[in-house]
């Protein structure tokens, strides 16, 4: 089957890096995507990996590898704002794509 | 540009009632179309997705349907709604592998 782990929450301080992790075991992968999604609201993207590697876009980054199936999305400079939950997404291919989601990962960030 | 339009915001409607939840999408031609639920404190669960005009993929059985009437419109329906149906709905759609999410519809079944 298709499954998507990641911590359940996190908590970090204001100013400071936090690294929230994703393992997947999938068939058919192809990319996976990092979101956050604020309480009450819908999922906005935030980045898309499809090589292994890191991708920075500011003051977030995600890395991918393939081989592990492991994933990590680091936040840096933390502000309140970013107070979220995170999820963690894998594109699959099994005879059309699919997004599979995780559960998500709630980021409480503490001044 | 892309917009995804969803509607109700909200809703509370009791055991029993019908449902129709709507989604338009301005400024694609053929989008593929998806409907997600997120029950209180889980993950995205895809309902269901469409490729074009009256192709409706399901992805889980239950009491939901889908229907795509038009090419940018995407409709999740019930005739019977249970308690179980409460959560947060959201319509998708695929923009160069990557998936964009309206407001979306919370649901609440009582």
């Amino acid at each position: 089957g298709q499954n998507i782990d990641q911590p359940t929450e996190m908590t970090a301080t204001e100013g400071a890096i936090v690294q929230i992790n994703c393992t997947y075991q999938t068939s058919g992968f192809n990319g996976l995507f990092w979101y956050q999604q604020h309480a009450g609201e819908a999922p906005t993207f935030l980045s898309y990996n499809v090589l292994d590697g890191l991708e920075e876009k500011g003051r977030f980054s995600s890395f991918l590898s393939r081989s592990k199936g492991y994933s990590y999305l680091l936040l840096k400079e933390l502000q309140m704002k970013d107070s979220a939950s995170y999820l963690c997404a894998v594109k699959v291919n099994t005879g059309g794509f699919k997004t599979i989601f995780g559960a998500g990962t709630r980021l409480f960030v503490k001044a | 540009s892309q917009t995804i339009h969803q509607w109700p915001a909200t809703l509370v409607q009791p055991v029993g009632s019908p449902l129709s939840l709507e989604c338009t999408v301005e400024g694609t031609s053929n989008p593929n179309l998806y409907w997600y639920r997120q029950a209180a404190g889980r993950g995205l669960q895809l309902l269901f997705y469409s490729v074009g005009i009256g192709q409706i993929s399901s992805e889980v059985p239950q009491n939901l349907s889908a229907s795509r009437p038009q090419d940018r419109q995407f409709i999740l329906s019930s005739k019977k709604l249970l308690l179980s149906d409460s959560g947060f709905y959201l319509c998708a759609w695929t923009l160069r592998d990557t998936q964009y999410f309206g407001p979306g519809t919370r649901l609440t079944v009582l």
